[in-house]
């Protein structure tokens, strides 16, 4: 089964820091990738999603994620963070090689931004 | 105007009552999902529904059961409730039909079920 690979469980950061997410999963083939945001008490939300062309995909809140394929990877970066960035993220993944069009989720990495 | 909207909200009740969260899409879409979310945040799909059908339904206890009166309504009842039953629930609903086969969920807001 697909599996997906969130390296850091918390990523405590400066606000106008750099950060990055890590998110590696299980299959090289054909696969669409996402990114979800979870802000406190709310749902997730589509951040971003990577189903072809380009390997950078971009968000309208400054986020990018960039889909590396030889390394299995869709890490997050954002070039300087807000408070507002406080949430949880979530990586997803559909394995169209399995026919499963079901993401499956990573298990979500707590971005703090401190003052 | 909420596009997948559940309740209740909160809902705190003693082991071994029954209860339902209810779960509303606005969006046309045809494919709704019920995911549960543990304590440590993470997200394991419960069942999924396309067209009022049950397509997914993963290990899941059989005390939950999903029901679709229409494509744009997914209850979960819940019998006999467990102190491990204590989640976050949340909906979701995706069109999967006619798409560009990536399966983008639109989630609600989640329903917190603590049993006592």
């Amino acid at each position: 089964a697909q599996s997906v690979t969130q390296l850091d469980s918390q990523v405590p950061v400066f606000e106008e820091a750099p950060v990055e997410l890590r998110c590696n999963y299980s299959s090289s083939v054909s696969v669409y990738l996402f990114w979800y945001v979870q802000y406190p008490n709310q749902g997730l939300q589509l951040l971003l999603k990577y189903l072809s062309g380009s390997t950078l995909v971009e968000s309208i809140n400054g986020f990018e994620a960039e889909f590396n394929k030889s390394q299995t990877s869709f890490h997050l970066r954002k070039p300087s963070v807000h408070i507002s960035d406080t949430a949880e993220y979530f990586c997803a993944v559909s394995d169209l090689t399995r026919g499963s069009y079901i993401p499956t989720f990573g298990r979500g990495t707590s971005l703090i931004v401190h003052p | 105007d909420t596009a997948v909207s559940q309740t209740p909200k909160y809902l705190v009740t003693q082991m071994g009552n029954d209860k339902s969260i209810k779960c509303e899409q606005n969006l046309g879409h045809d494919t709704m999902y019920w995911y549960k979310q543990d304590s440590k945040k993470f997200l394991k799909i419960m069942f999924s529904y396309n067209n009022k059908e049950l397509i997914i339904n993963e290990t899941v206890p059989n005390r939950f059961s999903p029901k679709s009166p229409d494509k744009a309504h997914l209850n979960l009842h819940i019998n006999s409730l467990e102190l491990g039953d204590s989640a976050v629930y949340f909906c979701a609903s995706s069109q999967l039909a006619g798409g560009t086969g990536a399966n983008v969920l639109t989630f609600g807001a989640g329903s917190r079920l603590t049993v006592l």
